[in-house]
C-alpha cells in the first residue's frame, strides 16, 4: 500500500530556515499536502501542490516536489517560535480516492 | 474558514462507561472521517463516511461505532470504555466538488482519558 515517510524531529534556531522532508511511494499521487498541528489542536492545511508542479511559494513557505524521486519538502523561511508545531505530509490519488495517506509527522522545535 | 466542531474537548471517565464523541460541520461536506492520534503523533483512520447512511471502517481496528444520519453530524460511540481507548480523537471533513483539492478540515479534537 501507500507509504509516506518523514523524519520525526527537527530543531532550528529562530530566524534560520527550516526544511522538512517527506518521501512517498505511490506514483499515482496527484495531490500532496502539508498540514500543521499546534499543541492541543487539530490539523490545519498549510499548503498543497499538484503532482504536475515542481514548486509552489506562499509567503514564507516554499514547497518543492521531485516527482521522479517521490520527494516533497517544505521550507519555512525566517522561522519563528510560533512555527513550533507538528507538520504532517499527506498524499492522495486523484479520481475517486477520498482517503489521504499521512506521514507520521515532524515535530519542529524553534529555539531562540 | 473551517467550521467543524467537536465536543467534548476533554473527557475523563471510568472503565465500562458508554461515551459519545460529537462532531458537527456546517460546510455541507459529504465526506467525514474519524482519526485516532497516539502520543507518538501518528494518525490512524478508524472510521469514514462518504455521505448520509454510509459508514466504513478505517485502517485501524476500533471497538467504536459511528453513524451518519445527517450530513452535518458524525458521532463516534464507545459502548464500554477501557483504558486502552485513552487517546486523542480527531474528526475531519472534506469536499471534492469541482475546483476543490480535497483537503481535510479538522476539528480541535476530543481528548479521552479512561481510568
Amino acid at each position: 500500500g501507500e507509504d509516506v515517510e518523514q523524519s520525526l524531529f527537527l530543531s532550528v534556531r529562530e530566524g534560520d530556515s527550516s526544511v522538512i522532508n517527506c518521501t512517498y511511494t505511490d506514483s499515482s499521487s496527484t495531490y500532496l499536502y502539508w498540514y500543521k498541528q499546534e499543541p492541543g489542536a487539530g490539523l490545519q492545511l498549510l499548503t498543497y501542490i499538484f503532482s504536475n508542479m515542481d514548486m509552489k511559494q506562499d509567503q514564507r513557505l516554499t514547497v518543492l516536489l521531485n516527482k521522479k524521486d517521490k520527494h516533497l519538502s517544505l521550507r519555512i523561511a525566517d522561522t519563528q517560535t510560533g512555527d513550533s508545531a507538528i507538520y504532517f505530509c499527506a498524499e492522495r490519488e486523484g479520481g475517486g480516492s477520498y482517503i489521504p495517506t499521512f506521514g507520521r509527522g515532524t515535530s519542529l522545535i524553534v529555539h531562540p | 474558514e473551517a467550521d467543524i466542531y467537536q465536543t467534548p474537548r476533554y473527557l475523563v471517565i471510568g472503565t465500562g462507561k458508554k461515551i459519545t464523541l460529537e462532531c458537527s460541520q456546517t460546510m455541507g461536506h459529504d465526506k467525514m472521517y474519524w482519526y485516532q492520534q497516539d502520543p507518538g503523533m501518528e494518525l490512524h483512520l478508524i472510521h469514514y463516511s462518504y455521505g448520509v447512511n454510509s459508514t466504513e471502517k478505517g485502517d485501524l481496528s476500533s471497538e467504536s461505532t459511528v453513524s451518519r444520519i445527517r450530513t452535518e453530524h458524525f458521532p463516534l460511540t464507545l459502548e464500554s470504555a477501557r483504558p486502552s481507548h485513552t487517546s486523542q480523537y480527531l474528526c475531519a471533513s472534506s469536499a471534492f466538488d469541482r475546483g476543490r483539492t480535497g483537503e481535510l478540515f479538522f476539528g480541535e479534537g476530543s481528548r479521552l482519558t479512561v481510568l
